[in-house]
């Protein structure tokens, strides 16, 4: 079945240090990924999706098949970085299966 | 482009209490979904539609009904409201490149 895992339901960090957001997903096909994120009081919108292979906001994602990961990764990260992080698996291109999500604290 | 609209932006329900919850595109979108947000178990997709006058089950759907009379907006109906419908809703429609946007939600309280 496939399945979209985010292990972490909390990570804390502090301003400058890398983040590692971790995204593991199970799917028998070839998989289209994304990262959704949702600022606090905003509404859920796209980060990054692993086709078009870019940076937003520093943020950087690889699609890893060998592990099937696609885990969301910046080096230094900032105060406005605070959000909940969905990361999200398309099934026969019209549904997206999400993961539990996980909230990202950075502190001053 | 006012996007993806969601109407009520709250409400509170008693136990038996029927709502329906509207949403809006305005992106000529065919795809739309609605979605419940529970902590700890990320977003479930209720039901969904691929085109006007269709509409089909997702991962949750009991009690809930769903209606796509225009293609740019998708209706969802709770009949008759239990306490395990306390949740937060988003709306979404899917546009170019499978990419979803999405209405900023509707808090739900069902006591």
């Amino acid at each position: 079945a496939q399945r979209v895992t985010q292990p972490e339901k909390l990570l804390s960090v502090f301003k400058g240090a890398p983040v590692e957001l971790k995204c593991n997903y199970s799917y028998s096909g070839s998989p289209e990924l994304f990262w959704y994120v949702q600022y606090s009081r905003q509404r859920l919108q796209l980060l990054l999706r692993h086709i078009s292979r870019e940076s937003i906001k520093g943020f950087t994602a690889d699609l890893n098949k060998g592990e099937t990961s696609f885990h969301l990764k910046k080096p230094f990260a900032q105060e406005e970085d605070s959000a909940m992080y969905y990361c999200a698996l398309s099934k026969n291109t019209d549904k997206l299966i999400f993961g539990t999500g996980t909230r990202l604290q950075v502190f001053p | 482009n006012a996007g993806v609209t969601q109407t009520p932006k709250f409400r509170v329900l008693k136990t038996g209490q029927s709502m329906t919850l509207l949403c809006a595109q305005d992106m000529n979108h065919e795809y739309m979904y609605w979605y419940r947000q529970d902590p700890g178990m990320g977003l479930r997709l209720i039901h969904y539609s691929v085109g006007e006058g269709t509409t089909a089950k997702g991962e949750v759907p009991d009690g809930y009904n769903v209606s796509r009379l225009k293609k740019q907006n998708f209706l969802l109906g709770l009949e008759s409201a239990a306490p395990s419908q306390t949740s937060v809703y988003f709306c979404a429609s899917m546009g170019v490149q499978n990419i979803q946007y999405f209405g900023a939600g509707t808090r739900l309280s069902v006591l």
